[in-house]
């Protein structure tokens, strides 16, 4: 089955620690995206990447980090530096960047206890 | 700045009823994609539909319609024989055609709710 995956669907941080989130597609999609959803607001936009080994920030990408090494993976770190960074986090791929339909993952919720 | 309003947090109907639900945007562009995304309880985001702005013609999907008034800068949603399953939160999102920054803008969501 073609699709998108993320892992883990919760995920639980300490004050003062890294974690990544995973993101996986076999759709051979070469745009990829990560969104923050947080209570009552839609998704705003943290990073996206047009092509294997490029990325580009997006709307608020203060204390994120990202790679794309593999046309299949854009892994979303998430850093001490980031203030509030419990949310909901949305991975999207499309088959090119820009209007074609982006297609999401189930979702990882982040909580920093 | 490109702004998607969905004036409607939440909506109720009846099943087997028609539901419309409402989204401005504005945008300083003329070539654009409108788009109309579900996620219900599971959080996994679906979509619904998909217009193209050039196109005069109003998409459907089975059930699922859009009323696109161009001019007004208006792209409603229209939900025909309303189901259980359609029980989700609506997101508007629209996106450019061209240009350095083309990204998706969301709307806050409608959420709705069919009563049995």
């Amino acid at each position: 089955d073609g699709g998108i995956t993320q892992s883990p669907k919760y995920l639980f941080r300490k004050e003062g620690q890294n974690v990544t989130l995973s993101c996986e597609q076999n759709l051979n999609h070469d745009a990829m995206y990560w969104y923050r959803q947080d209570p009552g607001q839609g998704l705003r936009l943290i990073y996206y990447s047009q092509i294997v080994n490029d990325f580009q920030k997006g709307d608020i990408a203060e204390g994120y980090s990202v790679s794309r090494e593999k046309k299949e993976s854009f892994p979303l770190t998430v850093t001490s530096a980031q203030k509030n960074p419990t949310a909901f986090y949305l991975c999207a791929s499309s088959k090119g960047f820009g209007t074609d339909t982006q297609y999401f993952g189930p979702g990882t919720r982040l909580t920093v206890l | 700045a490109q702004t998607v309003t969905q004036s409607q947090p939440e909506m109720s109907v009846q099943e087997a009823e028609t539901v419309t639900l409402s989204c401005t945007y504005d945008t300083s562009e003329n070539n654009y994609y409108l788009f109309w995304y579900k996620q219900p309880p599971s959080r996994q985001m679906i979509l619904v539909i998909r217009q193209e702005a050039y196109k005069q013609q109003n998409a459907t999907e089975n059930r699922f319609s859009v009323n696109f008034q161009k001019a007004a800068k208006s792209f409603s949603l229209k939900i025909s024989d309303s189901q259980l399953g359609d029980t989700a939160m609506y997101f508007c999102a629209f996106i450019h055609y061209s240009g350095s920054a083309r990204q998706l803008t969301f709307g806050s969501g409608t959420q709705l709710t069919v009563l049995p």
